[in-house]
């Protein structure tokens, strides 16, 4: 099955730096890679997602990245906010089958 | 749009009773369910996948008759947790799919319940 690495475990940046997590995945068959942040106490959120037929695609100040060929895909965070402290989680699915989840990156902004 | 709805969102109860927990998607049909554990500062491992109309699929290592999960509607999914032992003791999340959507791969999580078996 479906296997997802996340990296790094923490990570702690200053406020207004660029914050990075990459994940990488098994089964070459995946084709939808969302990501989603969870605040403390709380549900996930997707704040934004990928398919497979597109390489890159940004919302604002959140870009993620997909490398098909080397099967990985990133989260870039731009000029971040302490509001961005939360754990994010990357995931993996093929279409509407069932979604793996990395373990999660628990990022704390610095004001 | 897209709104999962779970309850309760606290319950604790003694050790060898039952728990049930509701998930109800708000705004749209969902044939397909989740059903997620998460431990304290650990990813969300999922458990079951809940199917309107039919058996759920369990996970390995997760005991279909501890964990018992009815989809007898469009909008509701049930998790009960029988005789409940504090290992038990978890928050538990579900998620929908609005596979009619025009993201129908996505999965939109409901509030959890915090779990506690004293």
């Amino acid at each position: 099955g479906e296997n997802v690495e996340q990296h790094p475990s923490t990570l702690s940046v200053q406020e207004g730096d660029s914050a990075v997590i990459k994940c990488t995945y098994s089964d070459s068959a995946s084709n939808y890679f969302p990501w989603y942040k969870q605040e403390l106490g709380k549900r996930p959120q997707l704040i934004i997602d990928i398919r497979s037929n597109v390489g890159e695609k940004k919302d604002q100040r959140i870009a993620v990245t997909l490398n098909k060929t080397a099967k990985h895909f990133s989260l870039h965070i731009t000029e971040t906010q302490p509001e961005d402290s939360a754990v994010y989680f990357c995931a993996a699915s093929i279409g509407v089958g069932d979604m793996r989840f990395g373990a999660g990156t628990r990022l704390t902004v610095k004001p | 749009g897209a709104v999962v709805s779970q309850h309760p969102s606290w319950v604790i109860c003694k050790s060898g009773t039952s728990v049930k927990i509701e998930c109800r998607s708000l705004d749209f049909q969902a044939t397909t369910m989740f059903w997620y554990r998460q431990f304290p500062k650990q990813s969300l491992m999922l458990m079951a996948t809940s199917n309107e109309g039919s058996k759920a699929t369990y996970e390995q290592g997760v005991e279909k008759d501890k964990f018992l999960i009815n989809h007898a509607s469009l909008t509701l999914s049930t998790l009960t947790v029988t005789s409940a032992h504090p290992e038990d003791s978890s928050f538990y999340i579900c998620s929908a799919r609005d596979t009619a959507g025009t993201a129908g791969e996505t999965q939109y999580f409901g509030p959890g319940t915090r779990l506690l078996v004293l």
